[in-house]
């Protein structure tokens, strides 16, 4: 099991709140990303990173940001939820040069916006 | 336009019975091919990955191939077990960038009966 942990597990909030979700990882991994699953629908990137310091945005446009102040840490931020947000959200972290490494996944935080 | 193609889309079996998942691919340039299972509210874990030389890999019960001319990949689930339900979803990365962009499919629904 890869060390990577997603808070909360579930998140159930009124519209107009301020979220952040929090993604840590205990691995030392460079890389990380922030993914928005739905239901029967595949993963889509909204966030990346390579390193501290470092923030690209993915190819699903996201209204929420994103920071790398420290390796292990990458929250997401959401300033205004609504209910379009309600989604899955999943992050990863990877390590090594290129595409062979894998993708570590946290377990998600489960997002519902009234 | 690249995409990640998975058939079917669900699938029910008897514990026991052996079953095949199919994947198709049009990522160009390809780079490599990942299995993950993501089990009912977790993350997605990495089964295997298979690069453009191999053809088949194995890790206990699955067994992965892929025929790059084709552009189409297997996984081949022997002597199934209630545990093996779960979405398993094709993941192709391509080698037009450092990150490795990856490519998701939907998934394929794997449903074990007792």
């Amino acid at each position: 099991e890869a060390d990577i942990y997603q808070t909360p597990r579930y998140l159930v909030i009124g519209t107009g709140k301020k979220i952040t979700l929090e993604c840590s990882q205990t691995m030392g991994h460079d890389k990380m990303y922030w993914y928005q699953q739905d239901p029967g629908m595949e993963l889509h990137l909204i966030h990346y990173s390579y390193g501290v310091n470092s923030t690209e945005k993915g190819d699903l446009s996201s209204e929420s940001t994103v920071s790398r102040i420290r390796t292990e840490h990458f929250p997401l931020t959401l300033e205004s939820a609504r209910p379009s947000h309600t989604s899955q959200y999943l992050c990863a972290s990877s390590d090594g040069q290129g595409s062979n490494q894998p993708q570590h996944f946290g377990d998600g935080t489960r997002l519902s916006i009234l | 336009k690249n995409q990640v193609e998975q058939s079917p889309q669900s699938l029910i079996i008897l514990e026991g019975k052996n079953c095949t998942l199919q994947c198709n691919y049009t990522v160009s340039p390809f780079s490599n091919l990942r299995w993950y299972k993501q089990d009912t509210g977790r993350g997605p874990v990495s089964l295997t990955i298979m690069t453009f030389s191999e053809n088949t890999k194995s890790n206990g019960r699955y067994t992965a191939t892929l025929d790059a001319d084709t552009k189409q990949s297997s996984l081949h689930i022997t002597a199934s077990q209630l545990s093996d339900s779960a979405s398993y979803i094709c993941v192709v990365s391509d080698r037009g960038s450092t990150l490795g962009r990856l490519y998701f499919g939907r998934g394929t629904q794997l449903t074990v009966w007792p």
